[in-house]
């Protein structure tokens, strides 16, 4: 079956350092998803990437996908204590498939 | 608040028990995810509902069961509980069957 591995599993920071987790799967991915899950929270959904090499910012938070579209990167710059959390891709497969298969995901620790 | 409620926010239930675990989506809402996640792992995908019909299966195992009823809400039931079924239990509900997903508050089961 389907399956999306995520780097690294874990990741401490200094406040104001740069954080990238990434994620590759092993099918093609019609779609990718990213959701961040704060400690003791529940996941929330960031953005969704559909198209082949597509680049999408949302404010310090830069999100990539692939060209053959079965990896993706997620890219925090200048992160802050609020970035504190785990980051999650979640892969849907090619055509006829609707699971979402999520990575184990990226815990991401800023020391202030 | 992601507009999905989840009841109850804890149980706690001795081994061999049977339990339910409810969901309510968002408005509008026809698709119905459960996942289950353990301490340090990510999220394992359960099953899926979209509009009272099954829809996709995960790692669900024969003693866990789900439905969907007509006005949309779905239970999970975990019967005969093992000691390695506690957990947070989360339901998620997107608007159709490719799309973000919303995840409510999970439910924090212990089995003792």
């Amino acid at each position: 079956g389907q399956q999306v591995m995520q780097i690294p599993q874990y990741q401490h920071v200094q406040e104001g350092e740069d954080f990238t987790t990434y994620c590759n799967s092993s099918t093609t991915l019609s779609n990718i998803q990213w959701y961040k899950q704060r400690p003791g929270g529940h996941p929330v959904f960031l953005i969704q990437l559909v198209k082949s090499g597509e680049v999408k910012k949302q404010k310090r938070l830069t999100f990539q996908f692939g060209e053959a579209k079965k990896n993706s990167s997620l890219h925090i710059t200048a992160t802050q204590t609020t970035d504190v959390g785990t980051y999650f891709c979640a892969g849907v497969g090619g055509a006829g498939s609707y699971q979402l298969t999520f990575g184990k995901g990226t815990k991401l620790s800023v020391i202030p | 608040d992601s507009g999905v409620t989840q009841t109850p926010k804890h149980l706690i239930t001795a081994t061999g028990q049977r339990v339910t675990l409810r969901c309510s989506p968002r408005s509008g809402d026809l698709s119905v995810y459960w996942y289950q996640q353990s301490l340090d792992q990510g999220l394992q995908f359960l099953i899926q509902y979209y509009n009272g019909e099954e829809r996709a299966k995960g790692n669900i195992l024969e003693r866990f069961s789900a439905q969907q009823f007509p006005d949309l809400h779905s239970e999970l039931n975990l019967s005969s509980l093992e000691l390695g079924d506690s957990a947070l239990y989360f339901c998620a509900s997107s608007p159709g069957i490719v799309y973000e997903q919303y995840f409510g508050p999970g439910t924090r089961l212990t089995v003792t």
